[in-house]
């Protein structure tokens, strides 16, 4: 089966940078990718990273390694609007994607 | 603007009851899905769906059911609910090469059994 690890709660103050880490344990997958999910919101699509390295899309950046069966979300500029909660998810060969318990991002001012 | 739509934003229901929770999306995707989300245990997958009249099992089938008669509708039944039941239900739709494009979810529905 796969498993993915994030840490619960993570805390930070507006206009830090930030990074939500997220290891797994699979025998095989396609990519890694991050979802976010404000309270009472549906979670929506943030990144997706098919090959080892860093995507970089506006305020967020995206890494995997493969190699050491990890990845990372980082946000820069935090804003208050980034509190959510965080989920890395494992791309399944393509059948569906397998989920992370989550992290939950409080920004203070 | 595009969406996937749960009928229902809160439920209640009581145990034994069958219910029946609906998802419609109006993208054509071709494939849907159906996640519970719980505290601590992130999202997990109960049934999914590749085409009409298609399905798969998730991680945690037990006690559900679907239904897909339609490309754009995906239904999710509980036979015959129980407490252990009560979750948030997500529904989500992507297209075949889902990779570049990730899930697009419903605002989901709160479902709580007595």
């Amino acid at each position: 089966g796969q498993s993915l690890e994030q840490p619960s709660e993570v805390t930070a103050v507006e206009g830090a940078i930030v990074q939500i880490n997220c290891t797994y344990q699979t025998s095989g997958f396609y990519g890694l990718s991050w979802y976010q999910q404000h309270d009472g919101g549906a979670p929506t699509f943030l990144s997706y990273n098919a090959l080892d390295g860093l995507e970089e899309t506006g305020r967020f950046s995206s890494f995997l390694s493969r190699s050491d069966s990890y990845g990372y979300l980082l946000l820069q500029e935090l804003q208050m609007k980034d509190s959510a909660s965080y989920f890395c998810a494992l791309d399944n060969y393509g059948q569906n994607f397998v989920f992370g318990p989550g992290t939950r991002l409080s920004v203070l001012p | 603007d595009v969406k996937v739509t749960q009928s229902s934003r809160y439920l209640v229901k009581r145990t034994g009851e069958k219910v029946f929770l609906e998802c419609v999306q109006d993208m054509d995707h071709e494939n849907m899905f159906w996640y519970r989300q719980d505290p601590g245990l992130g999202l997990r997958l109960i049934y999914f769906s590749y085409d009409v009249k298609m399905k798969e099992k998730g991680d945690i089938p037990e006690g559900y059911s679907v239904s897909r008669e339609k490309k754009e509708r995906f239904s999710l039944i509980l036979e015959s609910a129980s407490t252990n039941q009560t979750s948030m239900y997500l529904c989500a739709s992507s297209p075949q090469d889902r990779g570049l494009w990730g899930y697009t979810f419903g605002s989901g529905t709160r479902l709580t059994v007595v």
